[in-house]
């Protein structure tokens, strides 16, 4: 079956620091890959998707290219601000579903 | 316009009391799902609907949780004889139709005493 194995946390940076959370997943064929956003008190979002090999999804000043040689989807920003303080899920859609991975709790400081 | 809600936002309640907890999705979505998330976990599914009728049901923990879509809007996920395991925050989501970008409500955290 599908599986997401997402990079444990907490990831702390200090603001303008360089993100990467790694992301890999195990898949039948070439899904869309997601990465949502949780932010203190709220519900998920959608922060960016890719549909197929070596698409890049981008949103916010985050990106994500989606590797089929690596089956990764890690997820990247070049200066991180407070205001992305948040939890981040990387996740992979089924017939029927989404499958998360545990999720990694980024933390930005002055 | 409105996005996914859910009621209550938070539901306290005893161990073997039972539950209902509400799902309104977007106004048009044909795909409705329950999620369930446990403290530092990511969301599990539970359950999906395709219109009025249970597509896929096969993350429903036991046969103490049930959900309906009588009209293929509204949602209700049902718990009976909840048990203090069951606590978690429970995330509802909607699609246009199947296998698209799923929209998420803001959840239903449930405390079972």
């Amino acid at each position: 079956g599908n599986s997401v194995t997402q990079m444990e946390g907490p990831v702390t940076l200090s603001e303008e620091a360089f993100l990467t959370i790694n992301c890999t997943y195990t898949a039948t064929g070439y899904p869309s890959l997601f990465w949502y956003v949780q932010y203190p008190g709220e519900g998920l979002q959608l922060l960016l998707k890719a549909t197929k090999a070596d698409d890049k999804g981008s949103n916010k000043g985050f990106e994500a290219t989606y590797r089929k040689e690596t089956t990764s989807f890690h997820l990247e920003k070049g200066s991180v601000q407070v205001s992305d303080s948040a939890v981040y899920f990387c996740a992979l859609p089924g017939a029927s579903k989404l499958t998360f991975g545990t999720g990694t709790r980024l933390q930005v400081t002055l | 316009g409105a996005g996914v809600s859910q009621t209550p936002s938070n539901k306290v309640t005893e161990k073997g009391k039972y539950v209902e907890l509400r799902c309104d999705p977007i106004s048009g979505h044909t795909a409705l799902y329950w999620y369930r998330q446990s403290l530092g976990q990511g969301p599990e599914f539970l359950i999906y609907f395709q219109g009025t009728g249970a597509a896929d049901d096969s993350g429903l923990p036991n046969d103490r949780f049930f959900a309906v879509r009588p009209e293929g809007s509204v949602s209700t996920l049902k718990i009976q004889r909840t048990e203090r395991g069951d606590s978690a925050v429970y995330l509802c989501a909607s699609s246009l139709i199947p296998r698209h970008t799923q929209y998420f409500g803001p959840g239903t955290r449930l405390t079972v005493l």
